[in-house]
């Protein structure tokens, strides 16, 4: 079975700060995760991908992730925040079916 | 390149009355699909998901049905709709084989 924390349903930075949004795992098989983003009234689209390949992953816009097993941790990170950023994450793991987190809703303040 | 479609967009609907949501995809064959409802703070919840014409399996017993009467549509419904049914629908696709999913738009149904 697999399951999926974020920790914090809301984040909030200051333009140009750095973007740290937390996802913890657990997986009873080797995980696939992933980062999804959310902008209002629309689907969800695929930010970045962790398939067993480089543990440090890059995606779209400017983000990436970190997959750090002995944490069981895939931290999404961004260096610095664009007002374009305001939307929310969801942290998906997949195991033998892909399981959301609840989301964290990210507000970046001007 | 592949394409997923869904509709209507934004759909309210009196308690007792009928849905059909419909989810089309373009430019693949044979794809897995999958119906998610989202509530607010609640992330996705799997309602449905299918990896053929006809073979529908179901994640969370309740008020919603799906049928795939083909290879690329897959359609939500239900009879008789709850206030509870109100939310964001989402529909999804992925290749056979493979774990990455992409998603359309959604559907927000309102259930008055």
């Amino acid at each position: 079975a697999q399951s999926v924390t974020q920790l914090g349903s809301h984040v909030s930075v200051s333009e140009g700060a750095l973007v740290l949004l937390r996802c913890n795992y657990s997986s009873s098989v080797p995980p696939y995760l992933f980062w999804y983003v959310q902008y209002p009234n629309q689907g969800l689209q695929l930010l970045l991908k962790y398939t067993s390949a480089a543990t440090l992953v890059k995606g779209i816009n400017g983000f990436e992730a970190e997959f750090k097993k002995s944490e069981t941790s895939f931290h999404l990170t961004k260096p610095s925040a664009h007002m374009s950023d305001a939307a929310e994450y969801f942290c998906a793991v997949h195991g033998n079916k892909l399981v959301f987190g609840a989301g964290t809703i990210l507000r970046v303040k001007s | 390149s592949q394409t997923i479609h869904q509709w209507p967009a934004t759909l309210v609907q009196p308690v007792g009355s009928p849905l059909s949501l419909e989810c089309t995809v373009e430019g693949t064959s044979n794809p897995n699909l999958y119906w998610y409802r989202q509530a607010a703070g609640r992330g996705l919840q799997l309602l449905f998901y299918s990896v053929g014409i006809g073979q529908i399996s179901s994640e969370v017993p309740q008020n919603l049905s799906a049928s795939r009467p083909q290879d690329r549509q897959f359609i939500l419904s239900s009879k008789k709709l709850l206030l509870s049914d109100s939310g964001f629908y989402l529909c999804a696709w992925s290749s056979n084989g493979r774990n990455i999913q992409y998603f359309g738009a959604g559907t927000r149904l309102s259930v008055l």
